[in-house]
């Protein structure tokens, strides 16, 4: 079935330093959406990318959409510690379908 | 507008036991999607109700079952309890039906502890 993959798993920076997470497909995806998960909540709807080459972002966040519809990521500009969770990307050509999530842990 | 609502918020069971969670979604969602996520697992598709119907499965044994009623209430029961059951299951909601562009917005969910 469709898969999304998501790397890395796990990633510890010091406060002040990027992060980057990124998601692919083996499958072209209608669209792809960025969510986080503080630790002890649920997940949260960030954006929703849909266009080819899309770039959209938020403060310090930054997402992109690849050429072919395929890949993802996920850039934070200078971390801070309230950047701390669990980032999904979820994407899909007919249901939605979740990456396994990086876990971002920050020393402050 | 409230929020999906999950109840009860934390529960424990033992092995062999069954155990029905509920889930309320925003009001207008039509579609409840439910999810379980454990330390190793990320988030596990279980299943996606619309309008009463099952649109979508995942892949779970037959113990994991669900429903969904004419208010778009949904809930979800699992038969047999076993120690890999324990979980967060998560429910959300989106306005239409098992299409990739919809937005899911999640509850708080549901911690179940099986012992």
């Amino acid at each position: 079935g469709q898969q999304v993959m998501q790397i890395p798993q796990y990633q510890h920076v010091q406060e002040g330093e990027d992060f980057t997470t990124y998601c692919n497909s083996s499958t072209t995806l209608s669209n792809i959406q960025w969510y986080k998960q503080r630790p002890g909540g649920h997940p949260v709807f960030l954006i929703q990318l849909v266009k080819s080459g899309e770039v959209k972002k938020q403060k310090r966040l930054t997402f992109q959409f690849g050429e072919a519809k395929k890949n993802s990521s996920l850039h934070i500009t200078a971390t801070q510690t309230t950047d701390v969770g669990t980032y999904f990307c979820a994407g899909g050509a007919q249901k939605l379908v979740f990456g396994q999530g990086t876990r971002l842990t920050i020393n402050p | 507008k409230a929020g999906v609502t999950q109840t009860p918020r934390y529960l424990i069971k033992t092995r062999g036991q069954q155990v029905t969670l509920s889930c309320s979604p925003i009001s207008g969602h039509r579609s409840v999607s439910w999810y379980q996520q454990t330390p190793g697992q990320g988030l596990q598709f279980l299943f996606e109700y619309f309008s009463e119907t099952q649109r979508n499965k995942g892949n779970f044994p037959g113990r994991f079952s669900g429903r969904q009623f004419s208010n778009s209430r949904s809930e979800m029961n699992v038969s047999t309890l076993e120690l890999g059951d324990s979980a967060l299951y998560l429910c959300a909601s989106s306005s239409t039906s098992g299409r990739a562009t919809d937005t899911q917005y999640f509850g708080p969910g549901t911690r179940l502890t099986v012992l």
